[in-house]
């Protein structure tokens, strides 16, 4: 069974500049996540996803991030100007149901913005 | 307000002897537990975890103890190997809502 795919793995910008990041989930997971993992820290929910709906975002720095899973597969995370606090892991996870149960992770995005 | 906090960024074994591993949290809400390992440039895989209605949960060398009324978890690896060396990660949940995480402890095995 596959993983959790992201891409893309490493990403240089400069402040202000535009990424974007994507994810799909294991296969006929329901439910997908994206964390923010700054450097020395565990990993921070940005934002939840049950099917194609929003089930928790209350974390996503939303004047600059928007997060979106288009047919309840494939996600994709976006950063809109990019800071410099920005620079961080940021990882996608799948699990088949919703809530605190088995999460299963992607490698990651690391994000350095200069 | 961290919610789960790991106290220890660092703790070195050696091979063979036994790793513990501590975790504390402050939500008495949180029902929920679980242990992640994560090697560099990889995301966290999943290790072990516990329901509250249990204290002990045992899964080959690792095992994880939950003490309620300290707010306190630990796991424990035995014997400690060297593949075992990886930042481990402790997560909390009330079930059916987010995971949240310690900042990790780096384990080292050496030979």
């Amino acid at each position: 069974e596959a993983g959790v795919a992201q891409s893309p793995r490493y990403k240089i910008i400069e402040k202000r500049q535009s990424v974007a990041f994507w994810c799909n989930p294991i296969s006929g997971h329901a439910t997908l996540y994206w964390y923010q993992q700054i450097l020395g820290q565990g990993p921070k929910l940005l934002i939840q996803f049950q099917n194609n709906g929003v089930v928790d975002d209350s974390q996503l720095p939303k004047d600059r991030f928007s997060a979106e899973r288009l047919k309840g597969v494939d996600s994709t995370l976006k950063i809109q100007p990019a800071k410099l606090e920005d620079s961080a892991v940021y990882l996608c996870a799948s699990s088949p149901k919703t809530g605190g149960e088995t999460q299963y992770f992607g490698p990651g995005t690391r994000l350095l913005v200069l | 307000d961290q919610q789960v906090k790991q106290n220890s960024p660092s703790l070195s074994v050696q091979e063979g002897r036994i790793s513990i591993l501590n975790c504390d949290y402050t939500n008495s809400m949180f029902d929920y537990f679980l242990w992640y390992k994560k090697y560099p440039a990889e995301g966290p895989t999943f290790l072990i975890s516990i329901s509250s209605i249990k204290d002990k949960n045992e899964d080959g060398r690792f095992t994880v103890f939950l003490n309620k009324s300290a707010k306190h978890l630990s796991l424990h690896i035995v014997p400690s190997q060297p593949g075992d060396s990886a930042v481990y990660f402790c997560a909390a949940s009330v079930t059916g809502n987010m995971l949240t995480f310690g900042g990790g402890t780096r384990l080292m095995v050496k030979p």
